[in-house]
């Protein structure tokens, strides 16, 4: 199975800061990747497909870079609805796998 | 609206059984993908199993040989069916939908909750 390391874990940021987001696949997986948010007690939200295509309605401030080994997601000013956890997931081949998560938290 | 709800869930014994259900509606439920993903509680997102727009099926090895997915197009309805049920597959489990290759989940439903315990 192809493993996903995603980091951080966590991190805290504010109101307008930029964040990065890295995950990195064990093998190549293509641009085969997505982005997901997750707000506590709520399903995920797709953000982002094939790496670095913007989920239609998702605001533009979100997007996604990399190909291959190394992905990005990049939310470049940060806004109060954008405090959750983030997972990325690799559908290049199955069994489909998601990365550890990262939590967005206020500072 | 595009909308997916899932139902089933519930409190099972060791080694019992239970069947999830996913009622589709707002979309043609037979050109998409399926899957079912589950998180347990404080934890991250397992993938749990997929069935393409021809019936072919794919799981991950923690849950093979005991879950099976299977679709009812004419009912717009998916299910997993659940058996040999371990503590570990405590969750809530969610089924999403799949346009095809290259794309990503793009509709969740709201989830249910199993919960493995004597």
């Amino acid at each position: 199975a192809i493993r996903i390391t995603q980091s951080p874990s966590s991190l805290s940021a504010s109101t307008g800061d930029r964040v990065t987001i890295t995950c990195r696949a064990s093998q190549g997986i293509s641009s085969y990747l997505a982005w997901y948010q997750q707000k506590p007690g709520k399903a995920p939200k797709l953000l982002i497909y094939a790496a670095s295509t913007l989920q239609s309605g998702v605001p533009s401030r979100f997007s996604g870079s990399g190909s291959g080994t190394d992905f990005t997601l990049t939310i470049s000013c940060l806004q109060s609805e954008d405090f959750a956890t983030y997972y990325c997931q690799q559908y290049y081949s199955y069994p489909l796998t998601f990365g550890g998560g990262t939590k967005v938290e206020i500072k | 609206e595009v909308q997916l709800v899932e139902s089933g869930g519930g409190l099972v014994q060791p080694g019992g059984s239970l069947r999830l259900s996913c009622a589709a509606s707002g979309f043609t439920f037979s050109s998409y993908d399926m899957h079912w993903v589950r998180q347990a509680t404080g934890k991250g997102l397992e993938w749990v199993s997929a069935i393409g727009t021809a019936g072919d099926t794919y799981y991950p090895g923690s849950v093979k040989g005991r879950f099976t997915i299977s679709r009812e197009n004419a009912k717009n309805s998916l299910y997993l069916q659940m058996n040999s049920l371990r503590a570990g597959d405590t969750a809530v489990y969610y089924c999403a939908r799949v346009w095809g290759v290259g794309y990503g989940m793009d509709v969740w439903g709201q989830g249910t909750t199993v919960t493995v315990s004597s």
